[in-house]
């Protein structure tokens, strides 16, 4: 059974700072990877896919990168903003032929100003 | 462009009785998903609909729950005879198509609190 775990659960960061979140998988085969961020009371917002050719994703301050050989991804957030305050959930499809996602528990960051 | 849509926003009920979600998913979109977000087990899984194949179920919690999703579209996702423990956040998702390597994208959710 595929099981997401996010490191760390909270992180809290001056602003500007760089910094990184770990998202790992039990079992390696995963196919693709999606990271969202979420608001206190909101939904989830899509911020990176990468399919299971890639290796990373660029979106402005955002780079994910999935290691398939270890069953790792990481979102690198760059120059941090208060802005980008919110939970950071990865998930990933555990088959090619299901659409499901399964989701790690996120990581909390506060950016402090 | 319009996103992922949900209704209603917040369901407060009663244990015991029937409750309906709804779902518009983006326009031209053939997969839609239903996820739940609770304290306690984080986001999981409902049920899965591509196209006009059946519906990917694993992931119903008991046979209280059930969905539907009418002309490729709009899903309704029904909860009977409710209990506390089905309090939680109910999020909607939908992607181009139903293949691994599509981006889903969700609605804001529904908070149901079970009284």
């Amino acid at each position: 059974k595929q099981e997401v775990t996010q490191i760390p659960a909270a992180l809290s960061v001056p602003e500007g700072e760089n910094l990184v979140l770990n998202c790992s998988f039990t079992d390696s085969a995963i196919y693709n990877l999606q990271w969202f961020r979420q608001d206190p009371g909101k939904g989830l917002t899509s911020l990176l896919l990468i399919q299971s050719s890639q290796r990373e994703q660029t979106s402005g301050r955002l780079n994910a990168s999935l290691d398939k050989s270890s069953g790792r991804s990481t979102l690198y957030i760059a120059a941090s903003q208060p802005g980008d305050s919110a939970t950071y959930l990865c998930a990933g499809h555990g088959s090619s032929n299901t659409g499901k996602l399964i989701f790690g528990q996120g990581t909390t960051l506060q950016v402090k100003p | 462009g319009a996103g992922v849509s949900q209704s209603p926003s917040n369901k407060v009920t009663e244990k015991g009785k029937d409750v309906e979600l709804r779902c518009d998913p983006i326009s031209g979109h053939t997969a839609l998903y239903w996820y739940r977000q609770s304290l306690g087990q984080g986001l999981e899984f409902l049920i899965y609909f591509q196209g006009n194949s059946a519906p990917d179920k694993s992931g119903l919690p008991s046979d209280r729950f059930s969905a539907e999703r009418t002309g490729g579209s709009v899903s309704t996702l029904t909860i009977q005879r409710t209990q506390q423990e089905d309090s939680a956040v109910y999020l909607c998702a939908s992607s181009l198509q139903g293949a691994t390597h599509n981006e889903q994208f969700f609605g804001p959710g529904t908070r149901l609190t079970v009284l």
